[in-house]
């Protein structure tokens, strides 16, 4: 079975700095990785996603993610973030092509302050 | 925008009233997913309809069901409402695995917000 776990609930940081969500998942297969973003009362927006071949993925709005399958990690960063980046960001995993069934992780909430 | 839209935006219901919310997909995506978002959590896989027969399920009860129609829309019911059955329930539609529109992603849709009263 496939779990993901974003340690951090809550991320504050000031617009235009760097910011690293992270997201750590387990699995005894091979996994795809997705980030999605979730803006208030809104349904998910996909960012990116790694499924196989280089393992820095880029996004839209800037963001991008690495794929560290040592550390089966699969954080997302962005190096300059604006207020508009406000929202809630889900890692998910998936663990075989095409049967999309998704696990989500907690949620991270990123804060971006003025 | 990902051409996945859900109806009704919001709905209250009692507890022990039933409910069905639907959802249309692209045109083409013959996979669809449900989802339930608890407030503060993550998504829950509910389960999956693939060319309209279930094709997985999470752990969610019997009361939890679905169908699939051959037009791509698709529906959530869901019997005996219970109080913790208030969430966001989200739809994704994805295309067939192996055509040309295959991206191994899912699009979700803007999702129903249910409260059980």
């Amino acid at each position: 079975a496939q779990s993901v776990t974003q340690l951090d609930s809550q991320v504050p940081v000031f617009e235009e700095a760097p910011v690293e969500l992270r997201c750590n998942y387990s699995s005894s297969v091979s996994v795809y990785l997705f980030w999605y973003v979730q803006y208030p009362n809104q349904g998910l927006q996909l960012l990116l996603k790694y499924l196989s071949g280089s393992t820095l993925v880029k996004g839209i709005n800037g963001f991008e993610a690495e794929f560290n399958k040592s550390q089966t990690s699969f954080h997302l960063r962005k190096p300059s973030v604006h207020i508009s980046d406000t929202a809630e960001y889900f890692c998910a995993v998936s663990a075989d092509s095409g049967t999309y069934k998704y696990i989500f992780g907690t949620g991270t909430r990123l804060k971006v302050l003025a | 925008e990902t051409g996945v839209t859900q109806s009704p935006t919001h709905l209250i219901k009692t507890r022990g009233q039933q409910v069905t919310l639907r959802c249309s997909s692209q045109s083409g995506h013959n996979t669809v997913s449900w989802y339930q978002q608890a407030l503060g959590q993550g998504p829950q896989f509910i389960f999956q309809y693939y060319r309209e027969e279930e094709n997985g399920r999470g752990n969610f009860p019997p009361r939890f069901s679905g169908l699939q129609f051959p037009n791509y829309s698709s529906e959530l019911n869901v019997n005996a409402l219970e109080l913790d059955d208030s969430a966001l329930y989200l739809c994704a539609s994805s295309p067939e695995p192996g055509t040309s529109s295959y991206t191994d992603t899912q699009y979700f849709g803007p999702g129903t917000r249910l409260t059980v009263l």
